[in-house]
């Protein structure tokens, strides 16, 4: 089946720090992968997201390349900000109709002053 | 792209009432999808909703406590029924349009159950 594993969190950085949130996933067929965001008392939003094996996804600062190899699909970004503290949700969907994406179970990225 | 509108935004409800969550979006769509997130967690499939067919439930979800209506392809409304403290969660609607397209989400219902 489709599967999606992302690394727990929370997840506590300084500002301007480096982040990394690692996601692989299982798939049937060719997925396309997808980061969403929520940001405290909000839905989910779309980050970035790649079509095709090394694609490369970015927004915001963040990037992600979809890796067929190793079937990841990571998030990072150079310089974090306190805006950025939200939790993070790696995704993807299979071309099979009518299906709702499959989830990981997000990551709360926490950024300190 | 897609534009869903989704209410209430939030509300405080009391044991043993129903509440019903609207999700409203701006083009036709023809799957809807309804999602549980309980606190700190990730989303939950509730059930999917088609227009003009009963909606299909996940494991561990049952039409009676949460009935689901889909009165055309841009209207879907999700009950909460016979509400107690641990239905409190947030609620989130979604639509994508297949294949390999993204998800769009309504801003969610957080619902708390006294």
């Amino acid at each position: 089946g489709n599967s999606v594993t992302q690394m727990e969190g929370p997840v506590t950085l300084s500002e301007e720090a480096f982040l990394t949130i690692n996601c692989t996933y299982t798939a049937t067929g060719y997925p396309s992968l997808f980061w969403y965001v929520q940001y405290p008392g909000e839905g989910l939003q779309l980050l970035l997201k790649a079509t095709k094996a090394d694609d490369k996804g970015s927004n915001k600062g963040f990037e992600a390349t979809y890796r067929k190899e190793t079937t990841s699909f990571h998030l990072e970004k150079g310089s974090v900000q306190v805006s950025d503290s939200a939790v993070y949700f790696c995704a993807l969907s299979v071309l099979s109709g009518n299906t709702p994406l499959v989830f990981g179970k997000g990551t709360r990225l926490s950024v300190i002053a | 792209s897609a534009v869903i509108s989704q209410k209430p935004s939030r509300d405080i409800c009391q044991r043993g009432t129903s509440l019903t969550i609207q999700c409203q979006v701006d083009s036709q769509v023809t799957m809807m999808f309804w999602y549980r997130q309980q606190p700190g967690q990730s989303l939950t499939l509730i059930a999917t909703a088609n227009q003009g067919s009963e909606a299909t439930y996940e494991s561990g979800f049952v039409i009676d406590k949460f009935p689901i209506s889909r009165p055309n392809l841009t209207f879907s409304t999700l009950t909460v029924s016979n509400m107690s403290p641990e239905d409190s969660s947030i609620y989130l609607c979604s639509v994508d349009r297949g294949g390999n397209t993204e998800a769009f989400f309504g801003q969610g219902t957080r619902l708390t159950v006294v």
